[in-house]
């Protein structure tokens, strides 16, 4: 069973913070993802790799940085949290077919 | 771009009647995946079918590459079917998905 799980699950920024949300998989897949998911604009994708060392950019990927620095990690980076970025993350692994995360309910006041 | 357009954006269902789901694209598709997704939950795949008719229980998705779209048949819907239904495909061989915006269901005893 593919797995992939993140952390936290919660958090609370303060604006001006900065925020590191991690995520792990274990299915060996060399893709991996980070979405954001609000209301009205469904999912949408802020960055993505191919593999350790790469990251590439998503159709959103102002005011938010990635790293992967092994198969199984992927970050996402918020170096300045605003409150605009208040939003539920998935990450997600797989190529054609993905494999979801729990999600992190982000809030940031 | 990419584009996917989903609809209907909403469903309201009496237990037992049956629920169409579709998914258009504007372009050629290398994947197709189905997702169910509860308030508050994460995303956990129904179907991967690039192409072809699959079925699972009460569960059927279509894909006509030609068509351009790809369909969710719901045979007798159960309450716990509620929860929205997202599609996403893949195009451009660059492993980017892209995600329509979702259909809710909401299935009354």
């Amino acid at each position: 069973e593919a797995a992939v799980t993140q952390s936290p699950r919660n958090k609370v920024a303060v604006t001006g913070g900065k925020v590191t949300l991690s995520c792990n998989q274990t299915n060996n897949h060399n893709n991996m993802y980070w979405y954001r998911q609000d209301t009205g604009h469904g999912l949408r994708l802020i960055h993505y790799s191919y593999g350790a060392g790469s990251t590439e950019k998503g159709d959103i990927p102002d005011g938010y940085k990635a790293s992967r620095p092994s198969q199984e990690n992927f970050s996402l980076i918020l170096e300045l949290a605003t409150p605009s970025q208040t939003s539920v993350y998935f990450c997600a692994s797989g190529v054609y077919e993905q494999y979801f995360g729990p999600g992190t309910r982000l809030t940031v006041l | 771009g990419q584009q996917v357009q989903q609809s209907p954006t909403s469903l309201v269902l009496q237990e037992g009647e049956n629920a169409e789901l579709q998914c258009n694209f504007s372009t050629s598709l290398n994947s197709m995946q189905w997702f169910y997704q509860r308030p508050g939950g994460s995303l956990v795949s129904v179907f991967y079918n690039p192409s072809g008719t699959k079925q699972s229980g009460r569960l059927t998705s279509t894909t006509v590459i030609k068509e351009r779209r790809s369909s969710l048949h719901i045979s007798s819907s159960q309450i716990t079917d509620s929860g929205t239904y997202l599609c996403a495909m893949e195009t451009g061989g660059n492993y980017k998905p892209t995600f329509g915006k979702g259909t809710s269901l909401v299935v009354h005893p």
